[in-house]
């Protein structure tokens, strides 16, 4: 089968630096993505990685561990406007599958 | 940008009904989804399309569901026989590399 845990919430100051991580179980792994909803919106795309190693957007990274099936969310210098979920997501050939979110509160 | 649409936003049917989402996704790319969300919960996977037919799709998808793509540029997802835990959110999805959603068919069954 196939399955994605991330913590349910995660509450954070804004201006610091806030991990969010993520551990997988599947078949037909390509990489893994993180997408952010704000609440009402859709999923918007932040990252991808497909190999090991860190990935950086701006205040926004992203880092893979395939061997351990692993890969976390870090956001730096959080905004009022970063309070969102954030999802991972495994990217299969056919399909992507999503984690259960994880809901960032910023306290100001 | 290039952008995923969809139309409505917001659907209400009664019980028993059939409701036709539509999408039309970013047009040079290959795969296409329908997910969907209820209030508060994870996206769940639907079905996913590719070289015009499924190619994958969730214990979710049963008879009660199809997808189509009757012409180039539009995707639709059939909800026969509405039932009231068919409410929800519906995303449809098209992607490169990443996947771009439209903003959402708001589906209310009553």
């Amino acid at each position: 089968g196939q399955s994605l845990e991330q913590p349910s919430e995660v509450t954070a100051v804004e201006g610091a630096i806030v991990q969010i991580n993520c551990t997988y179980q599947t078949s037909g792994f390509y990489g893994l993505s993180w997408y952010q909803q704000h609440d009402g919106g859709a999923p918007t795309f932040l990252s991808y990685n497909a190999l090991d190693g860190l990935e950086e957007t701006g205040r926004f990274s992203s880092f893979l561990s395939r061997s351990d099936s692993y890969g976390y969310l870090l956001l730096q210098e959080l905004q009022m406007k970063d309070s969102a979920s954030y999802f991972c997501a495994v990217n299969r050939d056919d399909k992507i599958i999503f984690g259960k979110g994880t809901r960032l509160h910023i306290l100001p | 940008e290039p952008e995923v649409t969809q139309t409505p936003s917001h659907q209400v049917t009664q019980m028993g009904q059939e409701v036709i989402l539509r999408c039309v996704p970013i047009s040079n790319h290959l795969y296409f989804y329908w997910y969907r969300q209820i209030l508060g919960q994870k996206v769940e996977f639907l079905v996913s399309f590719y070289n015009n037919e499924i190619s994958e799709k969730s214990e979710i998808f049963d008879d009660q569901f199809s997808v189509e793509r009757p012409d180039g540029s539009n995707f639709t997802l059939k909800i026969r026989s509405t039932k009231l835990e068919d409410s929800a959110m519906y995303f449809c999805a098209s992607r490169d590399i990443e996947a771009f959603f439209g903003q959402g068919t708001r589906l209310t069954v009553v």
